[in-house]
């Protein structure tokens, strides 16, 4: 268990519609980090937050966004769903920088199926 | 950009030997790390070990080791006494540039399915 909580494990939505993945990091850890796994293909970077703030963007679609909020859980926003957006996401969360390896502890992921 | 390559798309190992799955990184930063990560058909993201660009021994952690060749810019994941329980997909990472006290964001290379054979 890496102590990061991810919510729904599971989601079959339609085309069109908007849903909300949440994320619970680790204890003490302040920054959170949203990937996404299609199919066979390994994990893009989406957005990473730190204490709040956006820290760093990575490939993410206009229709998608996220924030993260004052007790340090996130949510990642998926709007107008397409086919294509089906797929693993994947948040993470890490401690300060000078504190250990550096390395990112993931959660299980929320399987989205667009139908 | 950084970039994290990894040419293997599929490889297979007998029980109880030993493999090397392949990972080359560019990147014009001279402080990185590098980390090896395992994704079991189950789909969770297990880490395995991590490598600094500037350690001066390469990195081992049980059964795992990375071959560092920083000229290369190769970090190879060495996996000894192959078990079953090792089929998974590998994937090489770089960490991005840190900033203002947080860690940055890691770039994964495509992965790597290992199949164990009895």
């Amino acid at each position: 268990d890496s102590g990061v909580t991810q919510t729904p494990k599971h989601l079959i939505t339609a085309t069109g519609q908007r849903v909300t993945l949440r994320c619970s990091p680790r204890s003490g850890d302040l920054s959170v980090y949203w990937y996404q796994q299609s199919l066979d293909q390994g994990l893009q970077f989406l957005i990473q937050y730190y204490n709040g703030e956006e820290r760093a963007k990575g490939n993410i679609l206009e229709r998608f966004s996220a924030q993260q909020f004052p007790d340090l859980h996130s949510e990642l926003n998926l709007s107008s769903l397409e086919l294509g957006d089906s797929a693993l996401y994947f948040c993470a969360s890490s401690t300060r920088t000078g504190s250990g390896t550096g390395e990112l502890f993931f959660g299980e992921g929320s399987r989205l199926t667009v139908l | 950009a950084q970039k994290i390559t990894q040419t293997q798309p599929g490889m297979f190992v007998q029980e109880k030997e030993a493999v090397t799955l392949d990972c080359t990184y560019d990147t014009s930063d001279p402080s990185y790390g590098l980390f090896w990560y395992k994704q079991p058909s189950s789909g969770e993201m297990i880490f395995l070990i991590y490598q600094g660009s500037y350690d001066q021994q390469n990195a081992t952690e049980g059964r795992y080791s990375l071959n560092f060749q920083k000229a290369r810019k190769s970090a190879n994941l060495v996996i000894s006494a192959s078990q079953l329980g090792d089929s998974a997909m590998y994937f090489c990472a770089m960490r991005e540039v840190n900033y203002g006290g947080s860690q940055g964001n890691l770039i994964f290379g495509k992965g790597t399915k290992l199949s164990v054979k009895p």
